[in-house]
Order: structure tokens, then sequence, then C-alpha cells
């Protein structure tokens, strides 16, 4: 089965610094991959998706996220953080098929923390 | 658009109580989704359906039943509730498959007793 890890439970940025959240899966295949944002008290929001193609994407909000086959990863990045962008964010990974066999597999989350 | 929209938003339960969480779309999605929230966990699935009177299980579906009679409602039944069911629940819906974009409601925080 699928998994994902997120190294950071949690991570403190400055404001208008360059932010990178880690993400490494676990998958037999290519899989599909997401970054979400919850805001407190919110649900979850969608950022950006990789399914295929060039391995960098670009999501909403000004972030980026670039997936490395050789290193099973699909880091967030954004040049420079908003206090807006204090959330939790989450990463996704979603088998390879065609069918909604299992749903997507979380991982367990980072919160981002941005100091004025 | 209301968009994805849950009923209560809190609720508290004793143990052997019985409820049913509302989640209801005006997207007019196929695919619906619950999920739990727990600290330290990220969400995990609880079931899902792929269209009205299709429903089908996720990673952690004991101890709760859904039903789908149509495309906008998609309630979640808690049979008997338990200590370990106290969460954050949150229902998402997409169109054209699990894997595309997920709308996700506010949530409704459960306490069981």
């Amino acid at each position: 089965a699928q998994s994902v890890t997120q190294p950071d439970i949690h991570i403190t940025v400055s404001e208008g610094a360059s932010l990178e959240l880690r993400c490494n899966y676990s998958y037999g295949a290519t899989p599909y991959l997401f970054w979400y944002v919850q805001s407190p008290g919110q649900g979850l929001q969608l950022l950006l998706k990789y399914f295929s193609g060039d391995t960098l994407v670009q999501g909403i909000k000004g972030f980026e996220a670039e997936f490395k086959r050789s290193q099973s990863s699909f880091n967030l990045r954004k040049p420079s953080v908003h206090w807006s962008d204090a959330a939790e964010y989450f990463c996704a990974v979603g088998p390879n098929s065609g069918g909604g066999a299992d749903g997507l597999t979380f991982g367990k989350g980072t919160h981002l923390i941005i100091q004025p | 658009n209301a968009g994805v929209t849950q009923t209560p938003k809190f609720q508290v339960l004793k143990t052997g109580q019985s409820m049913t969480l509302q989640c209801a779309q005006d997207m007019n999605h196929e695919y619906m989704s619950w999920y739990r929230q727990d600290p330290g966990m990220g969400l995990r699935l609880i079931h899902y359906s792929v269209g009205a009177g299709i429903t089908d299980q996720g990673e952690v579906p004991n101890g709760y039943n859904v039903s789908r009679s149509t495309t906008e409602d998609f309630p979640l039944r808690l049979l008997s509730a338990a200590p370990s069911q106290t969460s954050v629940y949150f229902c998402a819906s997409s169109h054209g498959g699990l894997y595309n974009e997920q709308f996700f409601g506010p949530g409704t925080r459960l306490t069981v007793l």
C-alpha cells in the first residue's frame, strides 16, 4: 500500500522568506500527487496536483511543487511567504489507476508558522 | 453555489448513541467521500461513493454506514458511538474521479463521552 511521509511536524518561517515543505511517498508506480492546505477551522483546499508530464507544477497562491521520481519526493515551495500562508499543509498520494479504488492517502501534515 | 455543506458543526454524544452526520453538495459531483481527521494522523478515508446508489469502503469503515440515494446527499451514520470515534469529520466531493480536485466541507467536530 502507498504511504506518505511529511518529516516536519512544524516549520517556522519569517514573513518574506522562502519556504520548502517536504513530502516523500512510497508507491510502486507513478502516483498522483497532491498538496492541500487547511486554514484554522476550515476544510482542505487543493493547492496543486501532479498526474504526469512536466515535473514542476504551479499551483494557486504562488505555490509550486517538483516531482522527483529518483527521490520519491514532491516538495512544496514558495519564494516569499505571507502571514496568510500560516496553515496546515497536507501532501497526498493516489493510485495511478483509472478507477476510484482506495482514494487518497494523506500525510500527517506540516504546521506552518509565520513570524513577523 | 454553497459548495459542500455539513451539519452539525459540533456534536457531543454518549457512548452507544447513534447519529447521522449530514453532507450535501450542489455542484452535481458524482464522487463523494467521508474522511476523519485525528491529531497527528492526517485524514483517513472512511467511505466513498462514485454515484447515486453506489458506495464503497475506505481505509477505516468500521462503525460507520453510508448511503447515497441522491447525487446531492451523502450522510454518514454512526450506529453505536464509541470514544474512539471522537474526531473531526470532513465530507468532500469531486467531479470525474476521486483523484480530481476534491472540494471539502467545513467539518463536523464530534466528541463521544
